[in-house]
């Protein structure tokens, strides 16, 4: 079972574009949403994160958009580079025993074309 | 920022040989480590997670003989694949977690992978 549901699974989007990427999740007790970015060959790196008490979260070109009543957060990447190329995960957290575990969405790959 | 660091990158081993992965963290202390576990083109699934001090949680469907996870410092954990085979193929992460990082998520920082290849 998938809680954690992202869509495309691939995207390709011109230099200077908007790209966008979405999850949803059915899992109320999740309280922290992260996104990853990772390049070929490398582990994931934390791109940016938010708590579900917020809507918007900006950090330079990076912005999630998370509608709680929805259960849906999405990444916007404004004015996309090549260099954004990579596959982002979002994922989602349960505050619990295990030390706070992550539920990982299935990725997309994101291709910017120059 | 932090960094998690794992060795060996890439490693190649024949058939029914064990393979060790070490996962430290460089800059701080992880009480509790993640392992996962990466297929091409395919989303990290978790395999355990490993508590310092403490026998490792599996995950269901994750063979604890199998895959022996010890985290016997507060910067250090290792996967230890027993008689590997070539199904074992995959690339292993790892994940810390700052004991002290009370921000916004208590944030998971990722090792680097290591590839896996049993031939």
């Amino acid at each position: 079972q998938q809680q954690v549901k992202q869509s495309p699974q691939s995207l390709i989007v011109q230099k200077g574009g908007i790209s966008i990427i979405n999850c949803a999740y059915e899992n109320t007790a999740f309280d922290y949403f992260p996104w990853y970015q990772q390049f070929p060959g490398k582990g994931p790196a934390l791109l940016i994160a938010i708590r579900p008490d917020v809507s918007e979260k900006k950090e330079g070109r990076f912005t999630i958009s998370f509608n709680k009543s929805a259960k849906q957060f999405s990444l916007h990447i404004m004015d996309s580079q090549p260099g954004d190329s990579a596959t982002y995960f979002c994922a989602a957290r349960v505050k619990g025993n295990a030390g706070n575990m992550l539920t990982f969405g299935g990725g997309t790959r994101l291709m910017v074309k120059p | 920022g932090a960094v998690v660091s794992q060795h060996p990158s890439r490693v190649i081993c024949k058939s029914g040989t064990s393979v060790k992965i070490e996962c430290r963290s460089l800059d701080f202390q992880a009480t509790t480590m993640f392992w996962y576990r990466q297929f091409p083109k395919q989303s990290l699934m978790l395999m355990a997670t490993s508590n310092e001090g403490s026998k490792a949680t599996y995950e269901q469907g994750v063979e604890k003989d199998k895959f022996l996870i010890n985290h016997a410092s507060l910067t250090l954990s290792t996967l230890t694949v027993t008689s590997a085979h070539p199904e074992d193929s995959s690339f292993y992460i790892c994940s810390a977690r700052d004991q002290w990082d009370r921000g916004i998520g208590e944030t998971q920082y990722f090792g680097p992978g290591t590839r896996l290849l049993v031939l």
